[in-house]
């Protein structure tokens, strides 16, 4: 009954490694979301996915890539970590995006917070 | 201008306070609107939607102004736990709908 799960709960990595963050979900949501959280930013779409093999740019998709080959896993990689992505990264998943109403909640991960040096 | 906008903060109020907060959206055609709470260091979570005709959930009211674009979040006799950072979140408008969070307003409730 976990919900939606995130991993690495933390991440220290050095500027041009890969690095791949893990999410999934127990509730076979069709929607999964990936945002960062910076300070003086709020919360930024990264991607979003509305069902498997099916995904969408977001606000700040830039140096990062998605993959969506099963519903419940929903894994962002960094294909050569930058300083500047160094930040909170939250996973999320919703029954719908433009129902209207409680299918619209979007549930969140624990997040992942990510260092680059 | 930010497609959502909202008072950072710190609200510093004592318990039993009651405490509003504003946010305004810049698009008309946004069509769902939400608060949702943040607590240190921990993962966003659905306090309310926020309906047309404004709702109310226990102590929580939120309202919701389309003329003027704005959504309010109406906290009454204000409790310890509620100590937060309060997110305001509208849908981005279109057909592809995405949700847009404002960086989020923090109150601090003291005894």
């Amino acid at each position: 009954d976990a919900g939606i799960t995130q991993s690495p709960r933390y991440k220290i990595t050095e500027t041009g490694r890969q690095v791949t963050l893990m999410c999934h979900q127990t509730w076979s949501h069709s929607y999964m979301f990936w945002y960062r959280q910076d300070l003086g930013h709020g919360l930024r779409l990264i991607y979003y996915s509305a069902a498997a093999d099916i995904t969408d740019k977001g606000e700040v998709p830039d140096g990062y890539v998605v993959s969506r080959s099963k519903t419940e896993n929903f894994p962002l990689t960094l294909e050569s970590a930058t300083r500047s992505q160094t930040s909170v990264y939250f996973c999320a998943s919703s029954e719908s995006i433009l129902a209207g109403g409680p299918r619209d909640e979007q549930f969140f991960g624990p997040g992942t917070r990510l260092t680059v040096l | 201008r930010k497609e959502v906008e909202q008072d950072p903060g710190p609200f510093n109020v004592p318990e039993g306070a009651t405490v509003a907060f504003n946010c305004t959206y810049s698009n008309s055609a946004s069509q769902s609107f939400f608060w949702y709470r943040q607590d240190c260091r921990k993962e966003p979570k659905l306090l309310m939607s926020v309906y047309s005709s404004g709702n109310e959930d226990g102590r929580f009211t939120a309202q919701l102004n389309r003329a003027s674009q704005y959504i309010s979040l109406l906290i009454r006799d204000s409790k310890l736990s509620d100590s937060a950072t309060y997110l305001c979140v509208v849908t981005s408008g279109g057909n592809t709908d995405k949700l847009i969070f404002g960086t989020g307003t923090r109150l601090q409730v003291f005894p």
